[in-house]
């Protein structure tokens, strides 16, 4: 069946770099679009980014853009964010999911703070 | 971007109820909306994609309809293990965006 897993979250001061990762298994990971969404008991589901099935195009919401970045390796069925400029309302949890989402991962917490 | 105006925020319903949640886009989104269910500390679960298509596994009680704007989320009969929190997305085009979200709880 159809898994995704993420991993790479933690705690992280105010304008540091963390890369989550999404471990894909139980389909052909190359031929879906994948997407990163977080979740804010603020402001609840926020879709972040992105990327083709190749890999070749990518797109990203207003406040992450400049900051994050996309990318995959479909010989290795992972997902990768790279956050970088980490602000205090970085702090989320981080879910990877097929593209548009139908399945999700678990999700990994990501906190900003000094 | 587009946004996405969900409503109720809240409701509170009684087993065997029917239930409607309501999603307005800004503008027109043709039927490019899903709806998914999320339970406390679990990831949210695709219900209804492309307005109206019934999501693989997911009971019959669930049901989603619309289409331009104004779109519904019908659940027939409600159950117990409807406790949880609603959210419509459109996919339309980017950036992609979430309702608010609806809190449904059980009487």
């Amino acid at each position: 069946q159809i898994h995704l897993v993420e991993s790479g979250g933690g705690l992280v001061k105010p304008g540091g770099s963390l890369r989550l990762s999404c471990s894909a298994s139980g389909f052909i990971f190359s031929d879906y679009y994948m997407t990163w969404i977080r979740q804010t008991p603020g402001k609840g589901l926020e879709w972040i980014a992105d990327i083709a099935s190749s890999g070749a195009t990518s797109h990203y919401a207003d406040d992450v853009r400049g900051r994050f970045t996309i990318s995959r390796d479909n010989a290795q069925n992972l997902l990768f964010l790279q956050m970088s400029g980490l602000r205090v309302d970085d702090t989320a949890v981080y879910f990877c999911a097929r593209d548009p989402p139908d399945y999700w991962g678990q999700g990994t917490l990501v906190t900003v703070s000094s | 971007a587009i946004q996405m105006t969900q409503s109720p925020s809240s409701l509170s319903a009684s087993i065997g109820d029917r239930v409607t949640i309501n999603c307005r886009a800004s503008q027109g989104i043709r039927h490019d909306l899903r709806w998914f269910q999320q339970k406390s500390g679990e990831a949210p679960k695709l219900l209804i994609y492309a307005a109206s298509s019934l999501q693989s596994g997911v009971p019959s009680r669930f049901s989603g309809s619309g289409s331009g704007t104004d779109f519904t989320l019908t659940i027939t009969s409600l159950q117990p293990e409807d406790l949880g929190t609603y959210y419509c997305l459109q996919d339309h085009d980017h950036p992609h965006t979430f309702g608010q979200g609806t809190k449904l709880e059980i009487k």
